[in-house]
């Protein structure tokens, strides 16, 4: 099983502020398959990311993800109000599907 | 658009089965691979597995020996059954479409909360 491990755990930041979220993977994963979800209260996890890099359907742009091998990030480079939340990231390469166990980001 | 709802109680006893279906509208359930997946405070988000309209599923190992998914074309439904559930079961269940077998989940229902106890 490919063990994601994110951080930092929180992320205090104050809107405008650029967040830098971090995702390892214990062991390799292909970059066609690693995504990143948002997650707010009472919500569903929604797709911002798939394929590394790819944006969702919707996604502004504002939010990018890249990496390779065992080492992913997901940036927002203009924090808005609407992007606190809780973020993870998520392998399907191989089975069983795993998840990181999210990075919250929260107002400072 | 293809939506997603998610069907079934909200308490389970220890030991008895655990039974959830998840209605698809909006578009044909025979395209597709369809998960099961759940979150936990303890356990953060966890896969059970998927189906695809074939009928051939693929199992998260260590939930295999008590999960069977099932798919309905006829309704447009897939449903999980977990057995012999413990208070460790309890958590918020999600149902989702992945486009391919090795895609990320772009549609997920609304969860469901399920809790185990007497």
């Amino acid at each position: 099983e490919i063990v994601l491990t994110q951080s930092p755990g929180t992320l205090s930041l104050s809107p405008g502020e650029r967040a830098t979220l971090s995702c390892r993977a214990s062991q390799s994963v292909s970059s066609s398959y690693l995504a990143w979800y948002q997650q707010k209260p009472g919500q569903a996890p929604r797709l911002l990311i798939y394929g590394t890099s790819t944006r969702a359907t919707g996604v502004p742009d504002r939010f990018s993800g890249s990496g390779s091998g065992t080492d992913f990030s997901l940036t927002i480079s203009r924090l808005e109000p609407e992007d606190f939340a809780v973020y993870y990231c998520h392998q399907s390469n191989n089975s069983p599907r795993t998840f990181g166990q999210g990075t919250k980001v929260e107002i400072k | 658009q293809v939506q997603l709802q998610e069907s079934g109680p909200g308490l389970v006893k220890p030991s008895e089965t655990l039974s959830l279906t998840c209605t698809v509208s909006g578009g044909s359930i025979s395209s597709s691979y369809w998960s099961w997946i759940r979150q936990s405070p303890g356990k953060g988000l966890e896969w059970f597995g998927f189906i695809y309209y074939s009928g051939n599923t693929n199992y998260n190992p260590s939930l295999r020996s008590r999960v069977t998914i099932l798919l309905d074309m006829s309704k447009n439904q897939f449903s999980l059954k977990l057995t012999s559930v413990t208070a460790a079961d309890t958590a918020v269940y999600y149902c989702a479409r992945g486009l391919s077998a090795f895609s990320a989940f772009d549609i997920w229902g609304q969860g469901t909360m399920v809790t185990v106890s007497s």
